[in-house]
């Protein structure tokens, strides 16, 4: 089974600040991993995923996530942050080992950018 | 990619009533998956919609309580039945295009409130 825990429920940050949004995770098996980001009253949209290859994945709205398979974690950073990047972010991971595995969600981040 | 339509968006209900979600997808995908996402709170799953044949439930869930339809590759629907308050939720339809690789994608909700 895979579990992922998100270590911070609000991370308050200035507009151009730098954010990093933490997430680690536990698995038996090989996994992938995603950031999901939920802006108010909206759905999920797929942030950014790593599933093989450059453990570093970027978004085309400049997040960039690296996988550390040695610390298990997948943080989430942006060197400059905007207004507009204020949402509640969530790490998901799926485990692969044959068959189906569901997707397990964080319990999600909750950026609020200030001017 | 695949764009998920929900209906309704949202609505009010009464205690002991039932209503149905409907989620259409805009291509054939493999696996589709309803989640709930109470409020403040990240997402779980409730079921897998298998076609042509019964959802498969996670521990908490049971088909009485919501049972859920999958008649071909594009279209599920969730009921949500004998509602309490303890139901209002957004209720999430999620879809992949294969079973085990990559990311799924989310409709954009259907965020009850049971009076």
């Amino acid at each position: 089974a895979q579990s992922v825990t998100q270590l911070d429920s609000q991370v308050p940050v200035f507009e151009e600040a730098p954010v990093e949004l933490r997430c680690n995770y536990s698995s038996s098996v090989s996994v992938y991993l995603f950031w999901y980001v939920q802006y108010p009253n909206q759905g999920l949209q797929l942030l950014l995923k790593y599933l093989s290859g450059s453990t570093l994945v970027e978004s085309i709205n400049g997040f960039e996530a690296e996988f550390n398979k040695s610390q298990t974690s997948f943080h989430l950073r942006k060197p400059s942050v905007h207004i507009s990047d204020t949402a509640e972010y969530f790490c998901a991971v799926r485990g692969f080992s044959g068959g189906y595995n569901k997707l397990i969600f964080g319990a999600g981040t909750r950026l609020a950018v200030h001017p | 990619s695949a764009v998920i339509s929900q209906k309704p968006s949202r609505d009010i209900c009464q205690r002991g009533t039932s209503l149905t979600i409907q989620c259409q997808v805009d291509s054939q995908v493999t696996m589709m998956f309803w989640y709930r996402q109470q409020p403040g709170q990240s997402l779980t799953l409730i079921a897998t919609a298998n076609q042509g044949s019964e959802a498969t439930y996670e521990s908490g869930f049971v088909i009485d309580k919501f049972p859920i339809s999958r008649p071909n590759l594009t279209f599920s629907t969730l009921t949500v039945s004998n509602m309490s308050p303890e139901d209002s939720s957004i209720y999430l339809c999620s879809a992949a295009s294969s079973q085990n690789t990559g990311e799924l994608f989310f409709g954009e909700g259907s965020r009850l409130t049971v009076l």
